[in-house]
């Protein structure tokens, strides 16, 4: 099946400064990837919506400002937490849809998620 | 916006012994996909099931069904023969095929923690 990787899989940075996480698929092309935010044993709550060459879609109460998404290729999207803050640790997953992979599951891979611990 | 409820925080099976996890959702758009996630202690979310809202049948793999009831908006997940490495967060989602803020969006439920038993 589809690969979908995400680096770093583990981050931990001083209050203050900006973590970079980056989203790849690494066999077929991503028009759209999404990012998801999860608390310890809480569900995957939807941040944004990342499409490439274009703005990403933010969800209801998501600070834009605050976490930058990059999607400048059709394999790469990237999350940056700017001025990280102890409540910003987080497990930060994201997904690739492959429009070309058979539904359902072709629809949506999920990378193995980042976890970021602000101190 | 749709809403997913998955209304058992955790529950708990013997091995070899089935297993009915609930989820129920609310949504009035005719297109839909209703998806069933494991997630381990790892975190990586695996795809286990999945049902259209067009389907005629309850779908199935391996010893994962899917327990679709239209009428109710409830599609339960039951797993069969349970074993020690089925324990997991467990996450039902469902996806909006036409129109609408949602549409294309997955949409979780809260999850169950399913632990398995020797």
């Amino acid at each position: 099946g589809a690969v979908v990787s995400q680096h770093p899989s583990r981050v931990i940075c001083k209050s203050g400064t900006s973590v970079k996480i980056e989203c790849r698929s690494l066999d077929f092309q991503a028009t759209t990837m999404f990012w998801y935010r999860q608390f310890p044993k809480k569900s995957l709550m939807l941040m944004a919506t990342s499409n490439e060459g274009s703005k990403a879609t933010y969800e209801q109460g998501v600070e834009k400002d605050k976490f930058l998404i990059n999607h400048a290729s059709l394999t790469l999207s990237t999350l940056t937490v700017t001025s990280a803050h102890p409540e910003d640790s987080s497990f930060y997953i994201c997904s690739a849809r492959d429009l070309l992979g058979r539904p359902p599951a072709g629809e949506q891979f999920f990378g193995p998620g980042t976890r970021l611990t602000v101190l | 916006a749709q809403k997913i409820t998955q209304t058992q925080p955790g529950m708990f099976v013997q091995e070899k012994e089935a297993v009915t996890l609930d989820c129920t959702y609310d949504t009035s758009d005719p297109s839909y996909g209703l998806f069933w996630y494991k997630q381990p202690s790892s975190g990586e979310m695996i795809f286990l099931i999945y049902q259209g809202s067009y389907d005629q049948q309850n779908a199935t793999e391996g010893r994962y069904s899917l327990n679709f009831q239209k009428a109710r908006k409830s599609a339960n997940l039951v797993i069969s023969a349970s074993q020690l490495g089925d324990s997991a967060m467990y996450f039902c989602a469902q996806k909006i095929y036409a129109g609408g803020t949602s549409y294309g969006k997955l949409t979780f439920g809260q999850g169950t923690i399913l632990t398995v038993h020797p």
